[in-house]
Formats: structure tokens, C-alpha cells, sequence
């Protein structure tokens, strides 16, 4: 019963090809988000849907496409992945103005 | 630009001492401050908060402190144990009640590391 849940827990592929990641999350909540930690740990916000809508969208690379279906899914495709993509992805949830939980991560890593 | 930053990186400590880890903030329209701990492998976890008409918030073994006129923030775990071993991360929220729909910003992270 795992209230935020990503897949796939890791992600190994070549520069150029496109991947998807696929966020869910059975708390309720109205708002979902991505953020990327780098290699030193650093966390930063990309995106961010409030009742499938964007609401937060970071300067982020256009190759970077969320996608919400519904209130508890939150996707994330990228296109022709580059080595700086390389990285810990998490998806969040909360109700707005709430902590958020967050998924454990979808390891990135392009070779 | 704003930022929330952290004051020590790395923190080692004996098991059953009281550990501190600090935090700085620069933006003056914060109102809303969450911990998190992050252990190997795993996403960020809750730990405490504090809104601004607070000083002081407690939990169990954990306590935070806000000083509005430094924006500073620390968080004091009482007893620490091994388990306590991890990234620890401050967060902020400008505005929290307003329209700032959740964009956290987080600071650096210190890593402690409690030795048994």
C-alpha cells in the first residue's frame, strides 16, 4: 500500500532514446509533482499539476513532457535523452500548501 | 535569487548524543518550513514543520527552531541513533497559504552520519 509509487525503480539507456516515467499516488491528493536530484544531492522542482493542471513548470528542457490523466497519475516522457539527464527522479504529492511525500526515486542514467 | 541553505554539510555523531543540524534561509516572504530525511536509496520523508507564527515545534525526539530575525532554522534530534543516519534537507514554502501551489525549495542537505 504505498502511498506515492514510481516505475521503473531504475532506468538505463542511451543518449538519444526516449523514456517515460510513470508516477501514482493513492493519498487523495490534489496536486503532483517532479523534481530531479544531481549527483551532489541537490533537489529542484520541474514540474508541478494541481487537479491535472500545470501549475509549476521550472525552466526545464522542452524534451521534458508531463502528463497527467488524472489526479492520482503523474508521468513524465523524455525525448532524445541527453548524459546531463543523468540523475534521481522523484514524484511527489500533496494537498497544496501541504508537506509532501514523495516516491523513491527513478534512477536515470545514460550511457 | 532565494535560497535555503544549510550551514554544515556533513555532521558525525556517538550514538545518544543530541545532534543539530542548521539551516539559513533569504527569503523574506517564507512563511512555511518543513525538514525532510532522506536515507539511502529512498525519496524524502516528512519530519517536522513550522509556520512562521511559530518559535519552536515539537515531535518525537525531534524539535525545530525558528528564528524570524536571522532566518534560521535548525533541527535538534534528541538521543540520536543509527537509524537517524542520513541526508537532512530544510525546505521552504513562500506564501504557503497564498498561491505558491507547493514549490518547495530546498536547501543543500547535511549528511549525518551517527556512529554506534
Amino acid at each position: 500500500d504505498t502511498a506515492v509509487s514510481q516505475t521503473p525503480k531504475y532506468l538505463v539507456t542511451q543518449m538519444g532514446n526516449d523514456k517515460s516515467i510513470k508516477c501514482e499516488q493513492n493519498l487523495g491528493h490534489d496536486t503532483m509533482y517532479w523534481y530531479k536530484q544531481d549527483s551532489k544531492k541537490f533537489l529542484k522542482i520541474m514540474f508541478s499539476y494541481n487537479n491535472k493542471e500545470l501549475i509549476i513548470n521550472e525552466t526545464v528542457p522542452n524534451r521534458f513532457s508531463p502528463k497527467s490523466p488524472d489526479k492520482a497519475h503523474l508521468n513524465l516522457h523524455i525525448n532524445s535523452l541527453e548524459l546531463g539527464d543523468s540523475a534521481v527522479y522523484f514524484c511527489a504529492s500533496s494537498h497544496s500548501g501541504q508537506p509532501q511525500h514523495f516516491g523513491d526515486g527513478t534512477r536515470l542514467s545514460i550511457l | 535569487g532565494e535560497s535555503v541553505g544549510l550551514h554544515l554539510p556533513t555532521l558525525s555523531v556517538q550514538e545518544g548524543d543530541n545532534s543539530i543540524i542548521n539551516c539559513a534561509y533569504s527569503n523574506s516572504a517564507s512563511d512555511y518550513f518543513i525538514w525532510y530525511k532522506q536515507e539511502s536509496g529512498k525519496g524524502p520523508q516528512f519530519i517536522i514543520d513550522i509556520r512562521s507564527n511559530m518559535d519552536k515545534r515539537q515531535g518525537q525526539r525531534v524539535t525545530v527552531l525558528l528564528n524570524k530575525t536571522v532566518k534560521h532554522l535548525s533541527l535538534q534530534i534528541a538521543a540520536t541513533q543509527p537509524g537517524d543516519s542520513a541526508v537532512y534537507f530544510c525546505a521552504d514554502y513562500p506564501n504557503a497559504g497564498g498561491t505558491s501551489y507547493g514549490k518547495l525549495t530546498f536547501g543543500q542537505g547535511t549528511i549525518l552520519t551517527v556512529h554506534p
